[in-house]
């Protein structure tokens, strides 16, 4: 019963590289999130989906891209890192109700 | 717009003693509220909500809340604690009538019960 996987857990970045953070559900949600994590600040929302094809931005989205193209999979892209996107990241997903959160992935942009 | 604060960054219990973490939301319309906790180095996990209905949501380990729409207030309780329930607690909003699609949360409170 996996839930919702995220990969990979750490990456160190140079300032200028780029990545992605791989996110993958199996209960069939339509609803998926990205949000960042930073001490003392809860958790901000930076893309979301509501089905496949679809993508809208949250709050914090510059820095970042997504794409939608199956169920099951919800990417999330950061070109040109830089040292603000250091953070914890959290991919979540819903059918109706209440969100089910990955594990998280540790981002430290250097 | 929607929001949600918790007042309290950090609060401490002794084991046994009842606890409470307080959380107060805005939202335009109606509420959808959560109450999420989170271990060290883990992902968020679902504590319980409210929906509609009784004022008073039961959920996992023990815990409830009692929404009050005239204090516009979702404090999380339980009446014995436990060392084990030590953790970051967050209490999160979505606006139902707009149907938003984003789940605001608080800023956290961290639970530390005392042996």
């Amino acid at each position: 019963n996996a839930g919702v996987t995220q990969t990979p857990k750490f990456r160190i970045l140079k300032i200028g590289q780029s990545m992605t953070l791989q996110c993958a559900q199996d209960m069939n949600h339509n609803y998926m999130y990205w949000y960042r994590q930073d001490p003392g600040m809860g958790l901000k929302l930076i893309y979301y989906s509501v089905g496949a094809g679809i993508t809208d931005k949250g709050e914090v989205p510059n820095g970042y891209n997504v794409s939608r193209s199956t169920t099951e999979d919800f990417p999330l892209r950061l070109e040109l890192a830089a040292p603000s996107q250091t953070s914890v990241y959290f991919c979540a997903s819903r059918l109706t109700g209440e969100l089910f959160f990955g594990e998280g992935s540790r981002l430290t942009v250097l | 717009a929607q929001s949600v604060a918790q007042p309290e960054d950090q609060v401490n219990v002794a084991e046994g003693n009842p606890l409470t973490v307080k959380c107060t939301y805005s939202v335009s319309g109606n509420p959808y509220l959560f109450w999420y906790v989170q271990y060290p180095n883990r992902g968020l996990q679902f504590l319980l909500k409210y929906i509609t209905g009784d004022n008073l949501v039961k959920g996992s380990y023990g815990f409830e809340a009692e929404f009050n729409k005239s204090q516009t207030s979702f404090h999380l309780k339980k009446p014995s604690a436990l060392v084990s329930d030590s953790a970051l607690y967050f209490c999160a909003v979505r606006d139902r009538q707009t149907g938003a699609n984003n789940l605001f949360f608080g800023t956290g409170t961290r639970l530390t019960v005392i042996p």
